[in-house]
């Protein structure tokens, strides 16, 4: 299966983001979802885990929900600060395969 | 404090096998988990490449499958990437990472090592 997020968003300091990630087969509650930030030159953080819980550390601007009619997943963040510019990958997984998203950038400008 | 990193080569010839190493420090291998690894090819995105269980269940991307063999070393806590027949397109930061069993959650990665195939 495949994960399929929009290339890139832009949005304002102060307004909240939504991305989207759409799995094409099999169902998106089944498997939990993950959202990882990733910043230039950093390996990946977990900004969401298990579709939307988050770990210690992160803000609760930070939000993830689920959407089995349109069989996608989204991650939200509210208050837009400049440093939540990155690159954001959702991942799930079934039974013996892995998948990320192919990425979003998120630009806050 | 879990922590992971990789080692090996930087530069690989074509044709050649790419081998890295990841050493753990602060959580035992055998304790638990899923340890694996992902790349990062330059300007693009994420891609699991496979991950195993201490006990032997592996688990590996069906594009890599053979290509790719991944083993763990539990007396040197340590688990290692194999990679056969490189071309430039193995070009990449490869990553390792611990991941949950139940979730799916890539929870801790190494800082990534960057692996350049060419003569």
């Amino acid at each position: 299966f495949m994960l399929t997020q929009p290339h890139s968003v832009s949005e304002s300091p102060g307004k909240t983001v939504t991305i989207s990630c759409t799995r094409n087969s099999g169902s998106i509650a089944k498997y939990y979802v993950q959202w990882y930030q990733q910043r230039p030159g950093s390996s990946p953080t977990t900004v969401i885990y298990e579709d939307n819980q988050r770990p210690s550390g992160v803000p609760d601007r930070f939000s993830g929900s689920i959407d089995s009619s349109s069989n996608s997943a989204s991650l939200t963040i509210s208050g837009l600060k400049t440093e939540d510019e990155a690159d954001y990958y959702c991942q799930s997984y079934d039974d013996n395969f892995w998948v990320f998203g192919g990425g979003t950038k998120l630009t806050v400008l | 404090q879990v922590q992971l990193q990789e080692s090996g080569p930087g530069l690989v010839k074509p044709s050649e096998t790419l081998s890295l190493t990841c050493v753990v420090a602060g959580y035992s291998i055998t304790s638990g988990y899923y340890w694996g690894w992902v790349r990062q090819a330059p300007g693009k995105g994420l891609q699991w490449i496979g991950h195993m269980y201490h006990s032997g269940t592996v688990y590996y991307d069906p594009s890599l499958r053979s290509r790719v063999t991944i083993s763990v070393d539990t007396s040197r806590n340590q688990f290692s990437l194999k990679v056969t027949s490189v071309t430039a397109a193995d070009t990449a930061v490869y990553y390792c990472a611990r991941l949950g069993v139940i979730g799916g959650r890539f929870n801790y990665w190494g800082q990534g090592t960057l692996v350049t195939v060419s003569s």
